[in-house]
C-alpha cells in the first residue's frame, strides 16, 4: 500500500484557464474526501464520497468546482475559469470510516495551485 | 455545526523538553471523535492521537498524551521529551461519530510547533 497519492503536486496556471486535480486514495478504502487549504488557516471541507456517489458539497465548492469518482476508485478535482482566489492547497484523503476502522482520515501531500 | 479553535498560533519548545498545545471545541453532539494531526513541512498530514469523547481515559501513544476535558470541551496534546522531528503544524480535528454521518474532519487553525536543539 502506498498511501494516498495526488497529482500535479503543483500547479501555476494563468486566471480563466481550467485545472484539474487528481487523486488516488488507498484502495480498500470507500470514503474520499477533498479539502482546501490556505496559508495560515486548517483545512476546510470540500466534498464527500462513498464509492461512486458523491454525497456531500460543502458551500465553499461553487459552479466552478466539479468532481467526481468514476467506478469509485480515483477521484478528479476541475476548477473551471480559475480565479487568484482559488490559490491553496488541495488535499485528498480517504478512509475506511468507523464501521471498518478508527475513522482516521489518510491524507495525501496535496496539490499546490497558484493562479496568476 | 462544530467549531474547532486552536488559539496558539505558534509556539516553540527547546529539544527534550515539554509543550501542551491547546485545544477547545463546540459541539452539541453526544457522541464524537477528536484527533491530533501533524503536517510537517512540506509534507502530508498524519495522525498524531485519538481520543472517542464516550472513554473517560485519556489518549496516550508513546510521548503524545491528550487531556480531555469533555464538561469544557478541552482537547488539548502534550509533547514529552520533544525532538526535533516534532517541528510541525499541528491541527486539533472534531469528527461527529454518528451513524450515516459522512466522518468528516472539522479542523481549527493550527499551532506551528518549533522544537530548537
Amino acid at each position: 500500500d502506498t498511501g494516498v497519492s495526488q497529482d500535479p503536486r503543483h500547479k501555476i496556471t494563468k486566471r480563466g484557464q481550467n485545472v484539474t486535480f487528481r487523486c488516488d486514495p488507498i484502495s480498500e478504502h470507500n470514503r474520499l474526501y477533498w479539502y482546501r487549504q490556505t496559508l495560515g488557516q486548517g483545512p476546510e471541507f470540500l466534498t464527500y464520497f462513498q464509492n461512486e456517489a458523491q454525497l456531500e458539497k460543502s458551500r465553499l465548492l461553487s459552479d466552478r468546482f466539479s468532481a467526481e469518482r468514476p467506478k469509485g476508485s480515483f477521484s478528479t478535482l476541475e476548477i473551471q475559469r480559475t480565479e487568484q482566489g482559488d490559490s491553496a492547497m488541495y488535499l485528498c484523503a480517504s478512509s475506511y470510516g468507523l464501521a471498518g476502522g478508527t475513522g482516521e482520515l489518510f491524507f495525501g501531500e496535496g496539490s499546490r495551485l497558484t493562479v496568476l | 455545526a462544530q467549531t474547532v479553535t486552536q488559539s496558539q498560533p505558534e509556539m516553540s519548545v527547546q529539544e527534550a523538553e515539554t509543550v501542551t498545545l491547546s485545544c477547545t471545541y463546540d459541539t452539541s453532539e453526544s457522541n464524537y471523535y477528536l484527533f491530533w494531526y501533524k503536517q510537517p513541512p512540506s509534507r502530508q498530514m498524519i495522525l498524531v492521537i485519538r481520543q472517542e469523547a464516550y472513554k473517560q481515559q485519556n489518549a496516550t501513544e508513546n510521548r503524545f498524551s491528550v487531556n480531555f476535558q469533555k464538561a469544557a470541551k478541552s482537547f488539548s496534546l502534550k509533547i514529552s521529551d520533544s525532538q526535533l522531528g516534532d517541528t510541525a503544524m499541528y491541527f486539533c480535528a472534531f469528527m461527529k461519530a454518528r451513524r450515516g454521518s459522512n466522518y468528516k474532519l472539522t479542523f481549527g487553525k493550527g499551532t506551528l510547533l518549533t522544537v530548537n536543539p
